[in-house]
């Protein structure tokens, strides 16, 4: 696609509810991450994925937060039980090889938990 | 946790100054990027400078990298009120495989009339 595509670009759930974010990055990107943006702070790291591997979870708060990217295009983040905490700008960003190459972010996901 | 540290947090100019923003990080880098936020929108990638690179220029901007000193700096010329955004540095680490882009927290410019 021309960019980035994110979906939904809002999302308001109830506490402990399950949320489905999904990011469907630029064709033929290689590398794709998430990443977490609180108000008036930077990107928060999540997770990273060369191809459908992904190379790197650290990022993810803790175990209700999981993310797969099947066939090494578009991923899912997955919030299980979500907490009035989990809110925030939830992003997406590929780039071609990773390492080296500009990252493009999505217009991202505003999660809103009540 | 967030290796890019910007300086100052906010700064305000009037249209045609030059804009000088710094950023100071803390372990080996791959490389470093500088992305621009307008407010409630997308990041947009500004530009990229590799640790073997000391100045980079795009347009009105260019970057420049002290790995000595850990910290880099972007400057924009000629400021514009469109500049006005939330400008970010982000470090690629130099170790292990993966790339793993970390953010500072961000410096606003305000650019006046």
């Amino acid at each position: 696609g021309a960019g980035v595509s994110q979906s939904p670009r809002y999302k308001v759930t109830k506490r402990g509810q399950d949320v489905a974010l999904r990011c469907d990055p630029i064709s033929g990107h290689v590398s794709l991450y998430w990443y977490r943006q609180a108000l008036g702070q930077g990107p928060e790291f999540l997770t990273y994925f060369n191809y459908e591997a992904q190379q790197d979870k650290s990022g993810l708060p803790n175990d209700r937060f999981s993310a797969e990217r099947p066939e090494g295009s578009i991923s899912t983040l997955t919030i299980q039980r979500t907490e009035q905490r989990d809110s925030a700008m939830y992003r997406c960003a590929s780039s071609l090889y990773g390492r080296g190459t500009e990252a493009f972010f999505g217009q991202g996901t505003r999660l809103t938990v009540v | 946790s967030q290796q890019g540290e910007e300086d100052p947090q906010a700064l305000s100019i009037q249209e045609g100054e030059n804009a000088t923003m710094n950023c100071s990080y803390k372990t080996s880098i791959n490389n470093l990027q500088w992305y621009r936020q307008n407010s409630g929108r997308g990041l947009v990638h500004l530009i990229l400078i590799r640790s073997n690179e000391r100045e980079k220029h795009s347009g009105r901007l260019r970057v420049t990298l002290d790995t000595s000193k850990k910290s880099s700096s972007l400057l924009i010329t000629a400021s514009r009120a469109a500049d006005t955004a939330s400008y970010f540095c982000a470090t690629d680490p130099n170790t292990g495989a993966n790339s793993k882009l970390t953010f500072g927290k961000g410096i606003t410019l305000s650019v006046r009339p």
